[in-house]
């Protein structure tokens, strides 16, 4: 079964220090991955994603995000935070089911930021 | 740029009732979906169409229904309200090329619902 595993609900982090947040997935098929922010109160806001090629993928705000086939990993970087990207991130697997396009999201990491 | 807008922002339904939560893109994308996003548990998709007069159900379709009679427009109706309903819903559209699934999905402002 497709699946997405987010395994750190809650994260803090000081104001200027690196971030790493962890995706893990299942997919059967060579997987299309994104990862998605959510401020509060708002919608969501694709960061990055990888399609194929490069492992290593550049988003907007800073972040990036590295894909190991190996591992079935696809973790977002940032090397250092700032206040404003406290909020909500979102790791999907872009899915086919019936040929049609699906995302599967996992359960989310809050990310909280100190200053 | 208008994107997704969807509307009400917020409601507050009593069981039993019904209502339908509005979706509407302006980028003439093909695929539009409706998600519920709770706590713990990520967003999961309810009911999904691929163009007008078409859709089909998501991971969590039971209590929902969908039409897509114009591109633009794809409403989710709630036919009787039930507290397990209680969510944040949200729309989400992209393009269709060659029906794979490697287009992001742009996404409205969500609308928080609450069943008493």
């Amino acid at each position: 079964a497709q699946s997405v595993t987010q395994p750190d609900i809650h994260i803090t982090v000081s104001e200027g220090a690196s971030l790493e947040l962890r995706c893990n997935y299942s997919y059967g098929a060579t997987p299309y991955l994104f990862w998605y922010v959510q401020s509060p109160g708002q919608g969501l806001q694709l960061l990055l994603k990888y399609f194929s090629g490069d492992t290593l993928v550049q988003g907007i705000k800073g972040f990036e995000a590295e894909f190991k086939r190996s591992q079935s990993s696809f973790n977002l970087r940032k090397p250092s935070v700032h206040w404003s990207d406290a909020a909500e991130y979102f790791c999907a697997v872009g899915a086919n089911s019936g040929g049609y396009n699906k995302l599967i999201f996992g359960a989310g990491t809050r990310l909280a930021v100190h200053p | 740029n208008a994107g997704v807008t969807q509307t009400p922002k917020f409601q507050v339904l009593k069981t039993g009732q019904s209502m339908t939560l509005q979706c509407a893109q302006d980028m003439n994308h093909e695929y539009m979906s409706w998600y519920r996003q709770d706590p713990g548990m990520g967003l999961r998709l309810i009911h999904y169409s691929v163009g007008a007069g078409i859709t089909d159900q998501g991971e969590v379709p039971n209590g929902y229904n969908v039409s897509r009679s114009t591109t633009e427009d794809f409403p989710l109706r709630l036919l009787s309200a039930a507290p397990s309903q209680t969510s944040v819903y949200f729309c989400a559209s992209s393009s269709l090329r060659q029906g794979v699934s490697n287009q992001p999905q742009h996404f409205g402002d969500g609308t928080r619902l609450s069943i008493l």
